[in-house]
């Protein structure tokens, strides 16, 4: 099993620019999340799946859409990107709501 | 907003004892994890805890939860070098649209000095 594997790893965008970050798992989770990880400011989520084609927002959901076609794949979507978007991005999967949530290993994203 | 506790930074020397504490939110939550990241990486689980439970040990690892005043806390015994990372206390919410969110804090950052 490759996990939870997210792409690209890095990524530099200008303000205003779009761009769809990938997030795709094989362990056949129906439970799937985003977050952004700030300095100092821990994790926080941005949206959660838990299912396919069913999509809720989280914490911080402006700027950022979801969609979830297929259970292994759960891609987040920039649709103008603005400097206080620059963090790094993480993508979750579990079983269960409340089991044990596996991370991919991030996209550093800069918005310039 | 709810939040979740913890310090920012703890050092230790290699072999002593580390202590992680933290303090969440709702009374309800049915489980509480410790998450470790190392630089560079994503999150991995460490250990976790039913609300039942007062400890729960692994091999080096020893959760206390404390139910009354929210406390949760992560001894490592022996700390080792290998032991630095950001270590991230979490709870589970019902977020009442029929699933349930984690909720993290904003991490302690361990360094074990040689």
């Amino acid at each position: 099993n490759a996990g939870v594997t997210q792409t690209p790893k890095f990524q530099v965008l200008k303000t205003g620019q779009s761009m769809t970050l990938q997030c795709a798992q094989d362990m056949n989770h129906e439970y799937m999340s985003w977050y952004r990880q700030d300095p100092g400011m821990g994790l926080r989520l941005i949206h959660y799946s838990v299912g396919a084609g069913i999509t809720d927002q989280g914490e911080v959901p402006n700027g950022y859409n979801v969609s979830r076609s297929t259970t292994e794949d759960f891609p987040l979507r920039l649709l103008s990107a603005a400097p206080s978007q620059t963090s790094v991005y993480f993508c979750a999967s579990s079983y269960s709501p409340t089991g044990e949530q596996f991370f991919g290993p991030g996209t550093r994203l800069t918005v310039l | 907003g709810e939040d979740v506790e913890q310090s920012l930074f703890l050092s230790v020397r290699e072999g002593d004892s580390s202590v992680i504490n933290c303090t969440y939110t709702d009374s309800s939550s049915t489980y509480l994890y410790w998450y470790k990241q190392e630089p560079g990486a994503g999150l991995q689980l460490l250990t976790y805890i039913f609300s039942n439970m007062d400890m729960k040990q692994d091999q080096r690892l020893t959760v206390l939860l404390n139910k009354k005043d929210k406390h949760l806390s992560l001894r490592i015994a022996d700390t080792q070098t290998g032991d630095s990372a950001i270590y991230f206390c979490a709870e589970t919410l019902f977020s009442g649209a029929g699933s349930y969110q984690l909720t993290f804090g904003k991490g302690t950052k361990l360094s074990v000095i040689p």
